[in-house]
């Protein structure tokens, strides 16, 4: 099964600045998806960003952007202009473009916290 | 309308207890999920349904049983409830197209936090 890494339980940021939190995946496969999902205090889980394997630029969402290294494994999220709002677990996720199960695995997730 | 959908938000219970937990999702996904979220936030994949066919079932004890009686519902039965049961219980769903329509996401509901006394 493929796996997700999240090195980072917990990150903090000061408000306005910017922050980037990591994620490496293992898999033998060359077309997949990945994901960074958000979890605030209401515990909704919420899409933040998402990137195809096959497309070389990096996905961006105003102020959330990926870089994408695809030889590397590694799919990190940078949150410029942090605002309280950002508080949140991120989880990162994985989901193969071709398995039948069409499962997503998810990492143990990062705490951000945002210092006013 | 939400996308999806799942009852009660929150589940007190006595140990040794059946209860249910329901999800419905209107956004014509194939495929419908019920994730386990513990204490420490790790995320957790149960069991997993395409078109009312069980397709995962990770290990998870026989006491948590899933029905799909349609594609738009994949609800969760839990018989004998432990201690260890409580938790944040997740429903989602997702397209089964793995096309380039930038589709396959995961939708989730917005919890059901089950204490188990």
């Amino acid at each position: 099964a493929q796996t997700v890494t999240q090195s980072q339980p917990e990150m903090s940021v000061q408000e306005a600045e910017t922050v980037t939190l990591s994620c490496t995946y293992d898999t033998s496969e060359s077309d997949y998806y990945l994901f960074w999902y958000k979890q605030p205090p209401s515990r909704q889980m919420i899409l933040v960003i998402r990137q195809e394997a096959y497309k070389q630029q990096n996905a961006t969402e105003n102020r959330f952007s990926v870089n994408f290294q695809k030889a590397a494994k590694s799919f990190s999220l940078k949150i410029s202009d942090s605002q309280l709002g950002d508080a949140a677990m991120y989880f990162c996720a994985y989901r193969s473009a071709w398995n039948t199960g069409n499962q997503f695995y998810f990492g143990t997730g990062t705490s951000l916290t945002v210092i006013p | 309308d939400t996308a999806v959908s799942q009852t009660p938000k929150y589940l007190v219970t006595q140990m040794g207890n059946d209860k249910s937990i329901k999800c419905e999702q209107n956004l014509g996904h194939d495929t419908m999920y019920w994730y386990k979220q513990d204490s420490k936030k790790f995320l957790k994949i149960m069991f997993s349904y395409n078109n009312k066919e069980l397709i995962i079932n990770e290990t998870v004890p026989n006491r948590f049983s899933p029905k799909s009686p349609d594609k738009a519902h994949l609800n969760l039965h839990i018989n004998s409830l432990e201690l260890g049961d409580s938790a944040v219980y997740f429903c989602a769903s997702s397209p089964r197209d793995r096309g380039n329509s930038g589709a396959n996401v995961l939708t989730f509901g917005a919890g059901s936090r089950l204490t188990v006394l």
